[in-house]
């Protein structure tokens, strides 16, 4: 197994645009869950897919959303983008059932200047 | 109040001495995990937990379900421990989530 892979691992973009970041996760893991981890603070889950389809969402504006595809991939779009949007994004799979643990990525760091 | 408390906040101690960093939490959980993450931001699952007490090498987690309540322990600390601690339960109905505590912070000094 190869582990959850992130892209990009940094980016700098300007408040009102638009950015799509990305997370590779194992084969199987069928479940996967975005977080956004500002400075200092725990994590707070953004939204969760299984199976293609959203089935969680935290209290972020409908201005984040996401997409999981069939090879195991997804990503997360945040649209005008402000500048408390900068944190470090991670991206969390595992596979179905309450017995199986999180493999997390390494993370996303956005920066909104 | 947080789903999750975390305590303490940070914490420095010398190499050697046994660390321990506690969890309360006040939701229903199927499981809590405890995570490591380092400077650069990567997240590493140390533990899950749903009863009693698992160990791996010098860490061991406990976990009451009755009280709400986990522990992580580090035995003979060293300064390679000094990390980010991470407590986090999966909880919810349906699709389930992982809700975080606001991190331990941990330098162990040589």
């Amino acid at each position: 197994e190869t582990g959850v892979t992130q892209s990009p691992t940094h980016l700098i973009k300007t408040r009102g645009q638009q950015v799509t970041l990305r997370c590779s996760s194992q084969s199987g893991h069928n479940t996967v869950s975005w977080y956004q981890q500002a400075l200092g603070q725990g994590p707070q889950f953004i939204f969760q897919y299984y199976r293609e389809e959203e089935n969680g969402r935290g209290n972020f504006p409908p201005r984040f959303s996401g997409l999981q595809f069939p090879n195991y991939s997804s990503e997360l779009n945040v649209n005008a983008l402000e500048l408390d949007d900068s944190a470090l994004y991670l991206c969390a799979s595992r596979r179905t059932g309450t017995h199986y643990g999180y493999t997390f990525g390494s993370g996303t760091r956005l920066t909104v200047v | 109040k947080n789903e999750v408390e975390q305590s303490p906040q940070n914490l420095t101690a010398q190499e050697g001495e046994f660390i321990t960093i506690n969890c309360s939490y006040s939701v229903g959980i199927s499981a809590l995990h405890w995570l490591q993450q380092h400077p650069g931001g990567g997240i590493v699952s140390l533990f899950m937990l749903s009863s009693g007490k698992k160990k791996h090498g010098r860490l061991i987690a406990t976990i009451n379900i009755q009280e709400k309540h986990s522990s992580l322990h580090i035995t003979a600390s060293h300064p390679r421990d000094s990390a980010v601690y991470i407590c986090a339960v999966r909880s919810g109905q349906g699709a389930q989530k992982l809700v975080f505590g606001q991190g331990t912070r941990l330098t162990i000094n040589p």
